[in-house]
C-alpha cells in the first residue's frame, strides 16, 4: 500500500540549531515525487522542497534540504539554523501516478509539529 | 504572480444549511484540488478538477460536490451541513500536466464552523 509515515508528532529545537524531521514512504512505483510543506498556525500550506525518485542529488532550497535515502525509503527534511518563524506543522507528501495518462495522486503524512525555542 | 485565493476566509453555518466555497488558482494553472483538514483526520483529499472535468475524487459523501469553470476557477459545495463538516478547507492549484513532479500551491483556506 502507498503510504507516508511521519513518526514524530512533535519536535522541539533551539533557535539557530539544525533539526531533522523524519519521513518514510512506501510505494512499489519506480517513479514518484516527494514533497515537504509547512503549515503555520494561519493555516496556509506552504511548499518547501521537492525530490524526484530519479534525482541523484539531494534537493536543497535555502535553509531546507532533503536527505533522500532511496533504499531506505526515507525523505527526511533538514532545516538548518532554525528561526522562530519555523515553528509550524510540517507535512511530507508523495505523488504517484495512477494507471495510464496523467492521473496522479498525492499521499500525505499526518505531520510533525515543530516548536523553535528562543 | 498572484497566489491562490480562497473566499470566504471564515464561515459560520448551521446544520442542514448548504455552503459554497470559491477558489481562484494561480494564473496559468489548470488543475484545482480541494482538501478537508480536521485535527482528528488530518488532510483528506476531496477532489481534483482539470480543464473543467473532475479527474480524481476522494472518499466523501455525495453532499460534497465541486465544479470548475473555463477560467479554471473552482467552487466547492457542501449541502445539508453536519457538525462534522467543521474544518479548514484548502484549495490547491497546479499546472496539471507535470506528472509526479506536479507541485501544488495552496490558498489560505476557508475555516468553516457548523453549529
Amino acid at each position: 500500500a502507498q503510504k507516508i509515515t511521519q513518526t514524530q508528532p512533535g519536535m522541539f529545537v533551539q533557535e539557530k540549531e539544525a533539526v531533522t524531521l523524519d519521513c518514510t514512504y512506501d510505494t512499489s512505483d519506480q517513479s514518484y515525487g516527494l514533497f515537504w510543506y509547512k503549515q503555520p498556525s494561519s493555516g496556509e500550506m506552504i511548499f518547501l522542497i521537492y525530490q524526484g525518485s530519479y534525482d541523484e542529488q539531494n534537493a536543497t532550497e535555502g535553509r531546507y534540504s532533503l536527505n533522500f535515502q532511496k533504499a531506505r525509503k526515507s525523505a527526511n527534511l533538514v532545516i538548518s539554523a532554525s528561526q522562530l518563524g519555523d515553528s509550524a506543522m510540517y507535512f511530507c507528501a508523495m505523488r504517484v501516478v495512477l494507471g495510464a495518462g496523467n492521473n496522479r495522486k498525492l499521499i500525505w503524512g499526518l505531520g510533525t509539529s515543530l516548536a523553535v525555542n528562543p | 504572480k498572484a497566489g491562490v485565493t480562497q473566499t470566504p476566509r471564515y464561515l459560520i453555518k448551521t446544520r442542514g444549511q448548504q455552503v459554497t466555497l470559491s477558489c481562484s488558482p494561480i494564473s496559468g494553472h489548470r488543475s484545482v484540488s480541494w482538501y478537508q483538514q480536521t485535527p482528528g483526520q488530518g488532510l483528506q483529499f476531496l477532489f481534483e478538477y482539470f480543464s473543467e472535468t473532475q479527474r480524481n475524487k476522494g472518499n466523501f459523501p455525495g453532499r460534497f460536490s465541486g465544479r470548475q469553470f473555463s477560467n479554471s476557477r473552482s467552487e466547492m459545495n457542501v449541502s445539508t451541513l453536519e457538525l462534522g463538516d467543521s474544518a479548514l478547507y484548502l484549495c490547491a492549484s497546479s499546472l496539471g500536466l507535470a506528472g509526479v513532479r506536479e507541485t501544488q500551491y495552496f490558498g489560505p483556506g476557508t475555516r468553516l464552523l457548523v453549529l
